[in-house]
């Protein structure tokens, strides 16, 4: 079946410190695989999508991910992070319906 | 000039009772989608509309009933809420089903 996998529930870095996010999904072709961004008490907000073309795709908030299909991975990426990047993360990836995987928490020590 | 906007924000009822939750978009978007978000902040896809017509429905109890009256609003009536039916709630829209825009989302608690 179609899945997407984020490995880690919660994840804690110190403030400036850099950041990966792992997502692994399981698809036949080369999906299409989107990362967004929940902070407390509010939506999911796209923070990048990946298509096509160049597997380093930048986003928004200094964000970035690159997709590898030899290791069907798409993780995201932030050299430095700010204490308001502590929010819930989410790896998604399109089929006949957005599949999400099941986030990853970000906590943020000063 | 919210993209994606749902109300109530919040939604407190007892069991047994019926409520609604509205959504409106003005993105122009042709597809609309409701997902569930759990107390673990596991999101689960419930409905999707493309131009006013159900194209996923998922294993959803037949309490749930969505209604699209347009392109730009998706509804979500529940009757005889349930427990375990308390949930954040989230309205999404996309053109041609990439990338998803939501809402904020209804934080529905049945007591």
């Amino acid at each position: 079946a179609q899945s997407v996998t984020q490995p880690d529930i919660h994840i804690t870095v110190s403030e400036g410190a850099s950041l990966e996010l792992r997502c692994n999904y399981s698809y036949g072709a080369t999906p299409y695989l989107f990362w967004y961004v929940q902070s407390p008490g509010q939506g999911l907000q796209l923070l990048l999508k990946y298509f096509s073309g160049d597997t380093l795709v930048q986003g928004i908030k200094g964000f970035e991910a690159e997709f590898k299909r030899s290791q069907s991975s798409f993780n995201l990426r932030k050299p430095s992070v700010h204490w308001s990047d502590a929010a819930e993360y989410f790896c998604a990836a399109p089929r006949d319906k957005i599949i999400f995987g099941k986030g990853t928490r970000l906590h943020i020590l000063p | 000039d919210t993209a994606v906007s749902q109300t109530p924000k919040y939604l407190v009822t007892q069991m047994g009772n019926d409520k609604s939750i509205k959504c409106e978009q003005n993105l122009g978007h042709d597809t609309m989608y409701w997902y569930k978000q759990d107390s673990k902040k596991f999101l689960k896809i419930m409905f999707s509309y493309n131009n006013k017509e159900l194209i996923i429905n998922e294993t959803v109890p037949n309490r749930f009933s969505p209604k699209s009256p347009d392109k730009a609003h998706l509804n979500l009536h529940i009757n005889s809420l349930e427990l375990g039916d308390s949930a954040v709630y989230f309205c999404a829209s996309s053109h041609s089903g990439l990338p998803l825009h939501f809402g904020n989302g209804t934080r529905l608690t049945v007591t």
